[in-house]
C-alpha cells in the first residue's frame, strides 16, 4: 500500500522522443508536486498542482507539461527529450496546510542518449 | 541563488557518537523547517520539522533546533546507529508559497560500527 508510486521507475530513451510519467498518491492529500534532481543531487520544484489547479509552475521549459486528472494523479509529459533532461524525478503530495510535510515517490531515473 | 544551503557535503561518525547537520539560509520568509532522510534509489523521508517559532524541537533520537537570527539551523542525531547512514536534506518553506520546499544539498552521512 504504497502511499505515492511512480512509474516507471527507470526510463532510458533517445533524444527527441517524447515520454510520461505517472503519479498516484492514496494519501488523500489535495496537493501535489514533480521535482527534479539533477546530477549534482539539488532537489528543485517543477510544478504544484492543488485540487487539479496548478499553483506552482517554476520556469520550466514548456516541453515539460503536466496533468491532473484528478487530486490523486499528476502524470509529467515531457515532448521533445533533450540529454539536459536526464535527472530523477520525484512526485510528491501534501495537505496544503502550513508547514505540511511532502510526502515523496521512489523517484524516476530518466537517461536520454 | 540557494536560498537553503548545507555546506557539508559528508559527514562521518562512530556509531553511539552525536550526529550533527547542519544548515543556513537565507530567506526571513521562512516559517518552517524540515529534514528529510533519503537512502539510495529511494525518495526522501520526512524526518522532523520545526516552526519558526520555536527554537528546538525532539522526537526519539532526533532534534532539530533553529537560531533565527543567525539563520541557522541543525540536526541532532543521539546516538547515530548504522541504519542512520543516509543523505540528510535540509528544506524550508514560506507561507503563501504553494507548500513548496526549497531544499539545500544534501549531506551525506556514514555511521560506522
Amino acid at each position: 500500500d504504497t502511499a505515492v508510486s511512480q512509474t516507471p521507475k527507470y526510463l532510458v530513451t533517445q533524444m527527441g522522443n517524447d515520454k510520461s510519467i505517472k503519479c498516484e498518491q492514496n494519501l488523500g492529500h489535495d496537493t501535489m508536486y514533480w521535482y527534479k534532481q539533477d546530477s549534482k543531487k539539488f532537489l528543485k520544484i517543477m510544478f504544484s498542482y492543488n485540487n487539479k489547479e496548478l499553483i506552482i509552475n517554476e520556469t520550466v521549459p514548456n516541453r515539460f507539461s503536466p496533468k491532473s486528472p484528478d487530486k490523486a494523479h499528476l502524470n509529467l509529459h515531457i515532448n521533445s527529450l533533450e540529454l539536459g533532461d536526464s535527472a530523477v524525478y520525484f512526485c510528491a503530495s501534501s495537505q496544503l496546510t502550513a508547514g505540511s510535510p511532502l510526502h515523496f515517490g521512489n523517484g524516476t531515473r530518466l537517461t536520454v542518449t | 541563488d540557494q536560498q537553503v544551503k548545507q555546506n557539508s557535503p559528508s559527514l562521518s561518525v562512530q556509531e553511539g557518537r552525536i550526529s550533527i547537520l547542519n544548515c543556513d539560509y537565507t530567506n526571513s520568509m521562512f516559517d518552517y523547517f524540515l529534514w528529510y532522510k533519503k537512502y539510495p534509489a529511494e525518495g526522501p523521508t520526512f524526518l522532523i520539522s520545526i516552526s519558526s517559532i520555536k527554537d528546538k524541537n525532539e522526537d526519539g533520537r532526533f532534534t532539530v533546533f533553529l537560531n533565527k537570527s543567525a539563520k541557522h539551523l541543525s540536526l541532532h542525531i543521539v546516538p547515530s546507529q548504522p541504519g542512520d547512514s543516509a543523505v540528510y536534506f535540509c528544506a524550508a518553506s514560506a507561507n503563501n508559497q504553494g507548500g513548496k520546499l526549497i531544499f539545500g544539498q544534501g549531506t551525506e552521512l556514514s555511521v560506522k560500527p
